[in-house]
């Protein structure tokens, strides 16, 4: 099975500033395709979780552009350059080279 | 707009069987290009993949839930369905049902969630 590590855990960030979740993975995500299977979700308190990137970097329709994803094999990172309330959940990582398998989750909360 | 509604027993008892349909509404669940699947997360946890089907029936499994799980599909209803036999306390969980694209992305829609207690 492949393990999907998120780091940190919980953050808190002021509007406006940048925040920064990782995500390992204890394999290479990278296809022979050519493709990585790296996934970013988010939910919302209150909602069901909705895809926020795919591929690593690709936004999903509808998503700000102030959220990036970067990475490659097995390290990856996403990215929101300017917090704003409405990006407060938790955000979860997730392999879907061999089945599905979600990182613990990181929880965002706004100071 | 594609819409997934999850509906089954909130309260299921110890060592029955957990049954759960999930209705597609928009179509496309007899199109060969999606599959349909379920996803749990325990309270306070985070989500755990169960496995999906297409809509010829073919499915896959989480491997840590394989020899309990059944996922089928009735695409004349619309709608795929979890069997999970055998429960117990650690079984109880939000249960999600969720369309994936073949090819393209999984899981990018969701059904709100339906919470299911096993307890006796």
């Amino acid at each position: 099975d492949i393990v999907m590590t998120q780091t940190p855990l919980s953050l808190s960030v002021t509007p406006g500033q940048p925040a920064s979740i990782s995500c390992k993975s204890s394999q290479s995500l990278l296809h022979s395709d050519g493709k990585t299977y790296l996934y970013w979700y988010l939910e919302k308190p209150g909602q069901s979780p909705h895809l926020l990137m795919f591929e690593v970097s690709s936004r999903f329709s509808g998503v700000p552009d102030r959220f990036s994803g970067s990475g490659s094999g097995t390290d990856f990172t996403l990215k929101i350059s300017r917090v704003e309330a409405e990006d407060v959940g938790v955000y979860y990582c997730m392999q879907g080279i061999h089945l599905y398998t979600f990182g613990q989750g990181t929880k965002l909360e706004i100071k | 707009q594609v819409r997934l509604q999850e509906s089954g027993p909130g309260l299921v008892k110890p060592s029955q069987t957990l049954s759960l349909t999930c209705t597609v509404s928009g179509g496309f669940i007899s199109s060969g290009g999606y599959y349909w699947s379920w996803i749990r997360q325990h309270p306070g946890k985070g989500l755990e993949w169960i496995g999906y089907t297409y809509y010829s029936g073919s499915a896959d499994y989480n491997p840590s839930l394989k020899s309990r799980v059944a996922i089928s599909v009735d695409t004349s209803k619309s709608q795929f369905s979890l069997n999970l036999s055998s429960v117990t306390a650690a079984d109880t969980a939000v249960y999600f049902c969720a369309r994936g694209v073949v090819g393209g992305n999984p899981f990018d829609y969701w059904g709100q969630g339906t919470l299911v207690t096993v307890s006796s």
